[in-house]
C-alpha cells in the first residue's frame, strides 16, 4: 500500500529557506507527487508537480521561491526567502488508477 | 480563469442523505477527471472519489464505498456528490478539484463547502 510520510511541523525564521520532505513508501520510490498549500481558512491550491528525477513543473501564479526536488524515496519542497504569507500547511500527494493518496501534511511556521 | 464552486453542504442527522454540487468554469469540464477530497476539522485532506471525463471510470475511497456516489453532467458544467447514510465522521469540508489531462494531480481546487452531521 502505498504511503506518503511527512514531519507533522516545521519552522523557520522571516527571510530564511525551509525543505519540506514527503517520503513515499518502500517499492513506490518513481512515483511523482504533487505539493499544496493550504493557508489558514483557505481551500487548498496547488504549487506544482515534482518528478522522480526531480524535474518539476509550477502551477500559475507559483513565485521562483518555491521549488522541489527529489532523492530516491524522498520529494523536496524548498521555500526560500521565507515571508509571512507562507505560514501554511503543506501537503503532498500522488495518485494512480482507482485511488490518490495524501501525506499528512506539514504545519510551517514562519519565526 | 477556472472556477469551481462547491455548493449543497448544510446540517445533517446521522443516517440522512445531502447532495453536493460542484459549478465549474473556465476550462473544458468534459475533457478533465474530476474529484471530491474532504477535510474533517484540524486534520488533513482526504481523498474521497474520483470520475473520468466521460463518468465511465469512477472509484471510492473504502471509507465512503456503498454510501456515496459521484457523477457529472459534462452538458452543465457540473459535478456531483450524493452522500447517504451519513455519520459522524462524514463531517468535513468537501472539496472539488479538477486533476490534469495528462496525470491526476489536483491542478485546481475549489473553496469548499461544510457538511456536518449531527444529532
Amino acid at each position: 500500500q502505498l504511503v506518503l510520510t511527512q514531519s507533522p511541523s516545521a519552522s523557520a525564521s522571516l527571510g530564511a529557506s525551509v525543505k519540506l520532505t514527503c517520503t513515499l513508501s518502500s517499492g513506490h520510490r518513481s512515483y511523482a507527487i504533487a505539493w499544496h498549500q493550504q493557508q489558514p481558512e483557505k481551500g487548498p491550491r496547488c504549487l506544482m508537480k515534482l518528478n522522480s528525477d526531480g524535474s518539476h513543473s509550477k502551477g500559475d501564479g507559483i513565485p521562483d521561491r518555491f521549488s522541489g526536488s527529489s532523492s530516491g524515496a524522498e520529494r523536496y519542497l524548498t521555500i526560500s526567502s521565507l515571508q509571512s504569507e507562507d505560514e501554511a500547511d503543506y501537503f503532498c500527494q500522488t495518485w494512480g488508477t482507482g485511488f490518490r493518496v495524501f501525506g499528512g501534511g506539514t504545519k510551517l511556521t514562519v519565526l | 480563469q477556472v472556477q469551481l464552486v462547491e455548493s449543497g453542504g448544510g446540517l445533517v442527522k446521522p443516517g440522512g442523505s445531502l447532495r453536493l454540487s460542484c459549478a465549474a468554469s473556465g476550462f473544458t469540464f468534459s475533457d478533465y477527471y474530476m474529484s471530491w477530497i474532504r477535510q474533517a476539522p484540524g486534520k488533513g485532506l482526504e481523498w474521497v472519489s474520483y470520475i473520468s471525463s466521460s463518468g465511465s471510470t469512477i472509484y471510492y475511497a473504502d471509507s465512503v464505498k456503498g454510501r456515496f456516489t459521484i457523477s457529472r453532467d459534462n452538458a452543465k458544467n457540473s459535478l456531483y456528490l450524493q452522500m447517504n447514510s451519513l455519520r459522524a465522521e462524514d463531517t468535513a469540508v468537501y472539496y472539488c478539484a479538477r486533476e490534469g489531462g495528462d496525470d491526476n494531480y489536483f491542478h485546481f481546487w475549489g473553496q469548499g463547502t461544510l457538511v456536518t452531521v449531527s444529532s
